[in-house]
């Protein structure tokens, strides 16, 4: 099973900074990484595929990088909107396994 | 537009059993593979089982094997996880998702999700 470690896991961030999340996976896992945008009550919205994809629709302050291990969101300019919690998902072997998350607040 | 929800949850003692349903809208439903996935209170999120599109591949987490069956509809449009001899620690959020393409690639829509809470 890979493991997906995930840091910081809280983060307050002013409008306008530069945020990095990383992900580290415990095994080689090419680019099979995505990573997701949860508020409250909502349901996950899907930000990057395949670790540096940004998906249509989603801000270009939003981008992903990252190969084999090492992985890393970042969201550049922050909004006030961007506070959410952020998790990665690897999807290279079963079972898909997750991040523990990183929640961002915008002070 | 792309909709997944969920319905089914609640409460329900030790060692009984629940169905939950999903009910997909927006695609071409039986081209997906579907995905059911879960939250515990205060936990990380826990992939739990895949169907492929046309139902003939399904991966089970260790955790629910032997108890939990996903099954799928593609008439019907609808995604369902049975769930047997159920224990405290599957109280969770149950959310489906749809995969982006085939059955192991992420997610590009999840549902709201519904709570199973396992209680005596």
């Amino acid at each position: 099973e890979t493991t997906l470690t995930q840091s910081p896991a809280f983060m307050s961030a002013t409008p306008g900074d530069k945020v990095n999340i990383s992900c580290k996976a415990s095994q080689d896992i090419d680019d099979d990484m995505n990573w997701y945008q949860q508020k409250p009550g909502e349901a996950p919205i899907f930000i990057i595929q395949e670790a540096t994809t940004l998906v249509p629709g989603i801000p270009p302050r939003f981008g992903g990088s990252g190969y084999g291990t090492d992985f890393t969101l970042t969201i550049n300019n922050i909004e006030s909107e961007d506070a959410a919690f952020y998790f990665c998902l690897q999807h290279d072997n079963f079972p898909f396994t997750f991040g523990p998350g990183t929640k961002v607040d915008i002070k | 537009q792309v909709q997944l929800v969920e319905s089914g949850g609640g409460v329900v003692q030790p060692g009984r059993s629940l169905r939950l349903s999903c009910a997909a809208s927006g695609f071409t439903f039986r081209n997906y593979g579907m995905h059911w996935v879960r939250q515990a209170p205060g936990k990380g999120l826990e992939w739990v089982a895949v169907m492929s599109p046309d139902g003939s591949d399904v991966y089970y987490a260790d955790s629910v094997k032997g108890r939990f069956t996903i099954s799928r509809d593609n008439s019907k449009n609808t995604l369902h996880l049975q769930m047997n001899s159920l224990r405290a620690e599957d109280t969770a959020v149950y959310y489906c998702a749809k995969t982006t393409r085939g059955y192991n690639y992420g997610y590009d829509y999840w549902g709201q999700g519904t709570l199973v809470t396992v209680s005596s």
